[in-house]
């Protein structure tokens, strides 16, 4: 079993949809991140979580809703989205938050395409 | 200001031989760390290798290899004996002490193409 586990692969949807991008960690880690990443772009924190409690949120637009029910999992809910929003979602975990020499461990994203 | 720059959209290495990918940074705080990751076409960023300001020696991982230039603020990944699989976009990332709750900050990345 992958460390950080992330579903689904892939998803289209209209801009009136609803969905929701699920990312699991499965190393003990208390600190949980979305990264946004668009071609040609370098990677866009979205939202920050320590112990459950989101601690950064980078201006996303709220039709982007995070949510971190516990230390394991995160969700990021998507709701009347934009085209331009169309990329790869990146969840990401750590053993901790603030220190250093903390390596990032990633899941392998969600390809989200807007149409 | 935290900033990270990757200058080579694209590199090509002939397989079997050596590669310098390039990053500079630029941040005003003494202590930071510096990362470099791999990213192959399904998507995962891979975590190759680490260096921390105050670290006296240049990293290294196996066939990895980080040229860390603190005066010139450069951070270089060094890919010895290229392998077919090493063909992925690579990615130098920072963080710094003193940046609160932000993780790391990521260049734009260069693609490497390793050709047989």
């Amino acid at each position: 079993e992958t460390g950080v586990t992330q579903t689904p692969r892939h998803l289209v949807m209209g801009m009136t949809n609803k969905k929701s991008l699920k990312c699991e960690q499965h190393l003990g880690h208390n600190a949980m991140y979305w990264y946004k990443q668009s071609a040609k772009k370098p990677l866009e924190l979205m939202f920050v979580y320590s112990l459950e409690e989101r601690v950064e949120n980078n201006s996303v637009p709220s039709r982007f809703s995070p949510e971190c029910p516990n230390s394991s999992h995160l969700f990021l809910h998507l709701h009347t989205l934009q085209p331009e929003d169309s990329a790869l979602y990146l969840c990401a975990s750590s053993q901790v938050l603030g220190v250093t020499n903390e390596k990032l461990f990633f899941g392998s994203g969600t390809q989200l395409s807007v149409l | 200001a935290q900033k990270i720059t990757q200058t080579q959209p694209g590199m090509f290495v002939q397989e079997k031989e050596a590669v310098t990918l390039d990053c500079t940074y630029d941040t005003s705080d003494p202590s930071y760390g510096l990362f470099w990751y791999k990213q192959p076409s399904s998507g995962e960023m891979i975590f190759l290798i680490y260096q921390g300001s105050y670290d006296q020696q240049n990293a290294t991982e196996g066939r990895y290899s980080l040229n860390f230039q603190k005066a010139r603020k450069s951070a270089n990944l060094v890919i010895s004996a290229s392998q077919l699989g090493d063909s992925a976009m690579y990615f130098c990332a920072m963080r710094v002490r003193n940046s609160g709750n932000t993780p790391l900050v990521f260049g734009k990345g260069t693609r490497l193409s390793v050709i047989a």
